[in-house]
């Protein structure tokens, strides 16, 4: 089955860059996510990798390498706002499946501290 | 604003009750999923519907049964309610013609259910 591991909390300080990893193991990969989610709030895409390597968009950046079942999002010039859970989450098709599923990791919950 | 919209937001109730969750999905979205999110257990996929159709089933219980109508809005049907069910449940909505589309999810507010 699916497994994805991620820390469970993280601190960093108002300005800072902070790196939250994701590992997973799967078969039929067909892309990676990260989502936010504030607490109580619904997850907000974040960002997307199918191929290895980085994508960067403003102050967020997501990597991929998929031999090694990891990626990482990286967090620049970081702000109070940012304080929230950040949710990797894996697409991969099971075997004998006819859909896709994305399935997502427990989250890692980053403050953000002045 | 996702433009995914759940309804109720909220919703508390006993054990052994039945309650309905809404959710339309955002215009042009064929795709529905719902998720329940518990405090320990993070986002658990539950099942997936694609134009009217069951596509994909999670760790659905069997005391849960959902479908999605002709208009594409969707339904999640939660009977003999226990108390380990109070949780917040999650509807997304996506759009993925093909396997390099993006089709990321875009969630609703979510509906917190609490069983008491």
């Amino acid at each position: 089955g699916q497994n994805i591991d991620q820390p469970t909390e993280m601190t960093a300080t108002e300005g800072a860059i902070v790196q939250i990893n994701c590992t997973y193991q799967t078969s039929g990969f067909n892309g990676l996510f990260w989502y936010q989610q504030h607490a109580g709030e619904a997850p907000t895409f974040l960002s997307y990798n199918v191929l290895d390597g980085l994508e960067e968009k403003g102050r967020f950046s997501s990597f991929l390498s998929r031999s090694k079942g990891y990626s990482y999002l990286l967090l620049k010039e970081l702000q109070m706002k940012d304080s929230a859970s950040y949710l990797c989450a894996v697409r991969d098709r099971r075997r004998g499946a006819g859909s896709y599923q994305l399935t997502f990791g427990k989250g890692t919950k980053l403050s953000v501290i002045p | 604003d996702s433009g995914v919209t759940q309804t109720p937001k909220h919703l508390i109730t006993a054990t052994g009750q039945r309650v309905t969750l809404r959710c339309s999905p955002r215009s042009g979205d064929l795709s529905v999923y719902w998720y329940q999110q518990s405090l320990d257990q993070g986002l658990q996929f539950l099942i997936q519907y694609y134009n009217g159709e069951e596509r994909a089933k999670g760790n659905i219980l069997e005391r849960f049964s959902a479908q999605q109508f002709p208009d594409l809005h969707s339904e999640l049907n939660l009977s003999s309610l226990e108390l380990g069910d109070s949780a917040l449940y999650f509807c997304a909505s996506s759009v993925k013609t093909h396997d390099r589309a993006r089709g990321e999810l875009f969630f609703g507010e979510g509906s917190r259910l609490t069983v008491l």
